[in-house]
């Protein structure tokens, strides 16, 4: 079975400051997909990013990175220089090659706030 | 528009009340997921659909849940006789494909917010 961990249930920052959310997981498949997807207070969930397992390289898009390593299971999501816009909750996701299709397994989620 | 859309955006039922929960996938999105999130918590997944064919629905809860998907587009998510317990957001995905070989990215619906009285 698969299982994604989010330990950090809240985290507060100021604007500008740099945010990491953790994201830990588990599966016994060699060949799986990491995601992040952000829900702001509107509700909706909208698609950050997906990693295969099979690269590790590391992702910066504009003030968004992405740090993968497989040694720890961790797939870690770096806010630089944030901003109010960014408060909103953050969820981490696997989904596993084969028969299962694609479903996504999601952590708890990251409840950020950035304060002006 | 070209997203998933979802309706009602908002649903209020008395108890034993069956509910049926539209979805309109991304047009020409031949995957199709059903997921539902309580609040404080992240999506759980329910069911699948590749094209109109129920691939997978080992993530809804009894008997009571039904999904179908006929003409391989638009999908419905039937809850019958419906108890306290049914509240929740319940999220619809698509996604280009799906299965073995890629997975790409869901994209979701807004969601219809359901509430049993």
């Amino acid at each position: 079975a698969q299982k994604v961990t989010q330990a950090q249930t809240e985290i507060s920052v100021v604007e500008k400051e740099d945010v990491t959310l953790d994201c830990v997981y588990e599966t016994r498949d060699t060949t799986y997909y990491l995601f992040w997807y952000k829900q702001p207070p509107s509700g909706e969930l909208v698609f950050l990013i997906r990693r295969n397992s099979f690269d590790e390289q590391n992702e910066i898009s504009g003030r968004y990175s992405w740090n993968f390593q497989k040694s720890t299971s961790s797939f870690n999501f770096t806010i630089t220089a944030s901003q109010v816009v960014d408060s909103a909750v953050y969820f981490c996701a696997l989904s596993v090659m084969g028969t299962s299709y694609g479903k996504l397994t999601f952590g708890q989620g990251t409840i950020l706030t950035v304060h002006p | 528009g070209a997203g998933v859309s979802q309706s009602p955006r908002y649903k209020v039922t008395k108890r034993g009340q069956d509910v049926a929960l539209r979805c309109d996938p991304i047009s020409g999105h031949v995957s199709l997921y059903w997921y539902r999130q309580a609040l404080g918590q992240g999506p759980e997944f329910l069911t699948y659909f590749n094209y109109e064919a129920q691939q997978d629905k080992s993530g809804l809860p009894n008997d009571r849940f039904s999904a179908e998907r006929p003409e391989g587009s638009i999908s419905t998510l039937t809850i019958q006789r419906t108890e306290q317990r049914d509240s929740a957001m319940y999220r619809c995905a698509s996604s280009l494909t799906s299965g073995s070989y890629s997975n790409q990215p869901q994209h979701f619906g807004d969601g219809t917010r359901l509430s049993i009285l």
